[in-house]
């Protein structure tokens, strides 16, 4: 497709197991990003890749959470040892020169 | 340490007047801007930009202006309609590094 595509929209899981996001971004875009919203809450940065450079984890708020971008394409952010405080819409983001393009996001239920 | 800043959580419009979004920035690095929209349950869309070379960047009702000395920009929308409520997202970046964003601004448009 055209557009950022992310996979599943939607995430019910117990405290306690592991889940995973994926994104597809955008062909041809070196930077890709997650950021994650919580209800009521605006968007907080999780973790930035740009082309093969080490990626930015500054974001990530515990050790529970990773990233990894295969081949410079599609990422995948795992929560391990999900909380009830990670339920949040998780949003992927891929640029090219200047301008970010999101995708839909997968809304996470942790319960 | 937020480097962009959005200090007003929520902001009320009558239906044809104008909506002006506020936006700071910490970074004197910062060379170009973006304004992004977000409805519920959707990810957020590229609105309008504007390159620190430029003060001014009209797109229709949309205008932002930039005002580096006071590292401050703003999103002008008029006339205001109801389709205009959402979540406002201002945007920064530094050439070729990541686009940082503050944390929203939520728009309602009254009728």
């Amino acid at each position: 497709g055209a557009g950022v595509s992310q996979s599943p929209s939607n995430k019910v899981t117990e405290k306690g197991k592991d889940v995973e996001l994926r994104c597809d971004p955008i062909s041809g875009h070196t930077a890709l990003y997650w950021y994650r919203q919580s209800l009521g809450q605006g968007l907080e940065f999780l973790i930035y890749f740009q082309g093969n450079s080490a990626p930015d984890k500054s974001g990530l708020p515990s050790d529970r959470f990773s990233a990894e971008r295969t081949g410079g394409s599609v990422s995948t952010l795992t929560i391990q040892r999900t909380q009830q405080e990670d339920s949040a819409v998780y949003l992927c983001a891929s640029s090219s020169i200047l301008k970010a393009f999101f995708g839909q996001g997968t809304r996470l239920t942790v319960v | 340490d937020q480097q962009v800043k959005q200090n007003s959580p929520s902001l009320s419009v009558q239906e044809g007047r104008i909506s002006i979004l506020n936006c700071d920035y910490t970074n004197s690095m910062f060379d170009y801007f973006l304004w992004y929209k977000k409805y519920p349950a959707e990810g957020p869309t590229f609105l309008i930009s504007i390159s620190s070379i430029k003060d001014k960047n009209e797109d229709g009702r949309f205008t932002v202006f930039l005002n580096k000395s006071a590292k401050h920009l703003s999103l002008h929308i008029v006339p205001s309609q109801p389709g205009d409520s959402a979540v406002y997202f201002c945007a920064a970046s530094e050439r070729d590094d990541k686009i940082i964003f503050g944390k929203g601004t939520r728009l309602h448009i009254l009728p």
